[in-house]
């Protein structure tokens, strides 16, 4: 059973602050971390898909490194806003052609004005 | 970006009763769905795999016969809750993916109560 493990499970932060959350996963047979954002309501919406040990992407406030040696990835928002308030989930694939995925139980950001 | 609709979002129902839920891939096609059950609290657990024209793959744990999931094409793919009872309340999630290094495309899930 692979274990994904996010930290905190939930943060409560003030508007305009930077804030960061971890997900830890197995080291070994590594292919891909995805990451994604769970509005109440509405579907998950991707938000990176990293493969590389040292990647780092961005879209927008947001962005994510990638450490595949020691197993985590940690997703950074800078200047959190309200709209910013949602579930983050992260997700490994360690390869197969079932391309399963493996989630954590998510970090539930709110962003308070 | 990618399009997947699931319905319903919501059904409440008597034990016993038979529940559909449908996932279609709407600019996509989905030649594999996956559908994800979640508890409170808890993360998305993988139920089974839907392969288009063939049987879905299930996990460790969960009833084929219970789940019946049928994927009879590229943008279309049902899973029916059978006989429902009250432990089957829960989140299902439908999702569609593209390559391997890309994301998956979920639907909009459905919270599933039965009385």
């Amino acid at each position: 059973i692979l274990n994904v493990e996010q930290s905190p499970q939930s943060l409560h932060v003030q508007e305009g602050d930077s804030t960061n959350f971890t997900c830890s996963f197995p080291s070994s047979n590594f292919y891909a971390l995805h990451w994604y954002r769970w509005e109440t309501a509405k579907s998950p919406e991707a938000l990176f898909v990293m493969t590389l040990n040292g990647d780092e992407k961005k879209k927008g406030r947001i962005s994510a490194t990638l450490n595949t040696k020691e197993g985590y990835s940690y997703l950074y928002i800078k200047g959190s806003q309200p709209e910013d308030s949602a579930t983050y989930l992260c997700a490994f694939f360690s390869g197969g052609s079932n391309y399963k995925l493996t989630f954590g139980k998510g970090t539930l950001l709110t962003v308070n004005p | 970006g990618a399009v997947v609709s699931q319905h319903p979002s919501r059904v409440i129902c008597k034990s016993g009763t038979s529940v559909k839920i449908e996932c279609r891939s709407l600019d996509f096609q989905a030649t594999t769905m996956f559908w994800y059950r979640q508890f409170p609290k808890q993360s998305l657990m993988l139920m089974a795999t839907s392969n288009e024209g063939s049987k879905a793959t299930y996990e460790q744990g969960v009833e084929k016969d219970k789940f019946l999931i049928n994927h009879a094409s590229l943008t279309l793919s049902t899973l029916t809750v059978t006989s429902a009872h009250p432990e089957d309340s829960s989140f299902y999630i439908c999702s569609g993916r593209g390559s391997a290094n890309q994301p998956q495309h979920f639907g909009d899930g459905t919270r599933l109560s039965i009385l």
